[in-house]
């Protein structure tokens, strides 16, 4: 099983600034990689797919990078409603695997 | 548009079963593939099976693999997960979410989800 690992665990932000996310692959998952947000009490949304196609409907502001291992997802300028939880999934292998999450907080 | 509707959650006892069923409209159903993720109170994203549009290829998570099954009625546009010798472990929050292809691996809509308690 291909193991995620996102960081920082909490990562604390002021509006308008840029966040930066990390999630490595414990092996290659070439660009099969996707990004989600979630908040409190919703479902999650698909962001980001084959590591840096946005998915539909997504602003800008959210760009995706990397391939083999080492992947970030960038929100340029924070706004209000982009502090939630976000996930990485790999999907190069089975079983599909995700990462545990990074909290983007108001700073 | 997408709407993914999950329900036949609960309480139930370990060893116990349960059926949990996912109905879907705005799309063309028999197209994609279909997945059904879970989220334990208060953890992170669990990935549990996955069906094929044809229905053909299944997959699951090892810790569910045996007790869980993954199915499909393209006629009425819905999907079942029956699960069996439920545990504790099993609590969560069970989303079905819709594949972005036939099999692409990408979960683009997910429904709101429906809770599942395991408990004695």
């Amino acid at each position: 099983e291909i193991v995620m690992t996102q960081s920082p665990a909490t990562l604390s932000v002021s509006p308008g600034e840029r966040a930066t996310l990390s999630c490595r692959a414990s092996q290659s998952v070439r660009t099969n990689l996707a990004w989600y947000q979630q908040k409190p009490g919703q479902a999650p949304r698909l962001l980001i797919y084959g590591a840096s196609t946005r998915a539909t409907g997504i602003p800008a502001r959210f760009s995706g990078s990397g391939s083999g291992t080492e992947f970030t997802l960038t929100i340029s300028s924070l706004q209000s409603e982009d502090f939630a939880v976000y996930y990485c999934q790999q999907y190069n292998n089975w079983p599909l695997t995700f990462g545990g999450g990074t909290k983007v907080e108001i700073k | 548009q997408v709407q993914l509707v999950e329900s036949g959650g609960g309480v139930v006892q370990p060893g116990e079963s349960l059926r949990l069923s996912c109905a879907a409209s705005g799309f063309t159903f028999s197209t994609y593939a279909i997945h059904w993720v879970r989220q334990a109170p208060g953890k992170g994203l669990e990935w549990v099976a996955f069906i094929r549009s044809d229905g053909s290829i299944r997959q699951y998570a090892d810790s569910v693999k045996g007790r869980f099954t993954i199915s499909r009625d393209n006629s009425q546009n819905t999907l079942s997960l029956h699960m069996n010798s439920l545990r504790v472990e099993d609590t969560a929050m069970y989303y079905c979410a819709k594949d972005l292809g036939a099999e692409w691996l990408m979960l683009d809509y997910w429904g709101q989800g429906t809770l599942v308690t395991v408990s004695s």
